[in-house]
C-alpha cells in the first residue's frame, strides 16, 4: 500500500513568490493535515481538511491556504513568501475524522521549502 | 503556557539503561494521546497510543495521568537505534480535532 506522498521534495523560492505543495493521502483516508516544522522547532499545526472542507486551521496568517480535492489529495499554498517560511512542510493523513478522537496520523516525507 | 510541553533534552542514555520522560498538557478536555518518534530529518512515525490504563509495547511503556495532566514514556534496555526525538501528541475534541504536538524530547543512546 502506498503511503502518504508529497511533492516536491525540495523547493527553492525567493521572497514575495508563491509556493504550492502537494499531498496525496493513503488510499481510503479522508482527512489531511498540514504541519510546519522550522529548523530546530516543533511541529506547528497549519490546516486540517476532511471531505473537501477546511475543518480547522492553526495560528498562521491568511497567506497560508489550501484545499482538498474530491480524490482527497490536498494542496498547500503559501503566498508572499517570507524568509521565516523556510521549513519542512509535513502532510499527514488519517482514516477516522473524529468519531472517537483517536486519530492516528501517517506522515509523508515532507517538502522542504527554502526561501531566499 | 504551551498546550503541550516536553523537556527538549537531550537525554544521554548508556546502552542498556532505562530512560523515562514526561509530557504535560494544558487542556483537561484532551481525549487522545500518542507518542511519535522522529529521526533526524525524517517524518514522525507513530510509536504508540497511550491508553488510560497504561500500555506496553515491548521495551516501551506509556502511562497517562489525567489528574496531573501528563503522559510518560519509559524505554527499557535502550538500544542505539532508540536515538531519536520523541514527540508527544494530544488531541481534544474541543480543539476541533487539532492534534497538538509537543516540541519533542531528544534521546541519545550511547555505547
Amino acid at each position: 500500500e502506498a503511503g502518504v506522498t508529497q511533492s516536491p521534495t525540495h523547493l527553492i523560492k525567493t521572497r514575495g513568490q508563491q509556493a504550492t505543495l502537494r499531498c496525496s493521502p493513503i488510499s481510503g483516508h479522508t482527512s489531511v493535515y498540514w504541519y510546519q516544522q522550522a529548523l530546530g522547532l516543533g511541529l506547528q499545526f497549519l490546516l486540517w481538511y476532511d471531505e473537501g472542507e477546511e475543518r480547522n486551521r492553526g495560528n498562521f496568517p491568511p497567506r497560508f491556504s489550501g484545499r482538498q480535492f474530491p480524490n482527497y489529495s490536498s494542496e498547500l499554498n503559501v503566498n508572499a513568501l517570507e524568509l521565516e517560511d523556510s521549513a519542512l512542510y509535513l502532510c499527514a493523513s488519517s482514516l477516522d475524522r473524529a468519531i472517537s478522537g483517536a486519530n492516528v496520523l501517517t506522515f509523508g516525507a515532507g517538502s522542504r521549502l527554502t526561501v531566499l | 503556557r504551551k498546550e503541550v510541553e516536553q523537556d527538549p533534552g537531550p537525554f544521554n542514555v548508556p546502552e542498556g539503561a532505562t530512560v523515562a520522560f514526561n509530557c504535560t498538557y494544558s487542556n483537561s478536555a484532551s481525549q487522545s494521546f500518542f507518542w511519535y518518534r522522529q529521526d533526524c530529518r525524517k517524518e514522525p512515525k507513530l510509536l504508540m497510543s497511550v491508553y488510560s490504563s497504561g500500555n506496553e509495547d515491548g521495551r516501551f511503556t506509556a502511562q497517562l495521568n489525567r489528574a496531573s495532566q501528563y503522559i510518560s514514556l519509559l524505554i527499557r534496555d535502550s538500544k542505539l537505534s532508540d536515538s531519536a526525538t520523541y514527540l508527544c501528541v494530544v488531541n481534544g475534541r474541543a480543539a476541533g480535532n487539532k492534534l497538538t504536538f509537543g516540541g519533542g524530547t531528544r534521546v541519545l543512546v550511547k555505547p
